[in-house]
């Protein structure tokens, strides 16, 4: 399998510009999650869907962060507007759930700059 | 809610063995985890424990009490190539939701 895809790898816009950042997850994976990481706040849950459908938005910073789901392979995080505030790594992860806590698998990443 | 607490840095010295611990305190648990994660590149799984006691798996050990909210990642025969952060996580009963400790910063010197 080629892993957890995400794209664009590198992203560098203007302060009101919109975002947006696509995965792919691992095939037949049930559980996808996006989180952001920063030197600051470390790696933070922003949303996670189950089969396609969001459980969890908690984490999302305000509403000019959403994000979509529309088929088993394919999800997108969109801001708008940017801010440079949103300026870190996003990565996406994809996991398969059989009963106990299951090993979620990381894609390598968009860094995210916001100028 | 979730609080998990670990080193930011440590450092060790090739060949030698090194101990990062994790505490942490949940509201559900559904096992420890850890990853590493090499600077500019994507967290990678490395052990996993849901029962008390210890994990090997070649020169990496992970330890869990879950009594005293504590797992510990025990690393042998250091190489440079295990310069790199270890981030803890600790598994929600909702889903398969993970919540990852602020990470350990490891610096392996020669």
């Amino acid at each position: 399998d080629a892993g957890v895809i995400q794209s664009p790898r590198h992203e560098v816009t203007e302060m009101g510009q919109e975002v947006t950042l696509r995965c792919k997850p691992i095939s037949g994976h049930d559980y996808l999650f996006w989180y952001r990481q920063t030197m600051m706040r470390g790696l933070e849950l922003l949303i996670y869907f189950n089969n396609n459908v969001p459980i969890d938005d908690s984490g999302m910073p305000e509403d000019r962060f959403s994000a979509k789901m529309p088929n088993a392979s394919f999800s997108t995080l969109k801001i708008q507007p940017s801010e440079p505030r949103d300026s870190a790594v996003y990565f996406c992860a994809s996991s398969l759930y059989r009963g106990w806590g299951e090993t979620q698998y990381f894609g390598p990443g968009t860094r995210l700059l916001v100028l | 809610g979730q609080n998990i607490d670990q080193p930011t840095e440590m450092t060790a010295t090739e060949g030698a063995i090194v101990q990062i611990n994790c505490t942490y305190q949940t509201s559900g648990f559904n096992g420890l985890f850890w990853y590493q994660q090499h600077a500019g590149e994507a967290p990678t799984f490395l052990s996993y424990n849901v029962l008390d006691g210890l994990e090997e798996k070649g020169r990496f050990s992970s330890f869990l009490s879950r009594s005293k909210g504590y797992s510990y990642l025990l690393l042998k025969e250091l190489q440079m190539k295990d310069s790199a952060s270890y981030l803890c996580a600790v598994g929600n009963n909702a889903g398969n939701m993970l919540t990852f400790g602020g990470g350990t910063r490891l610096m392996v010197k020669p």
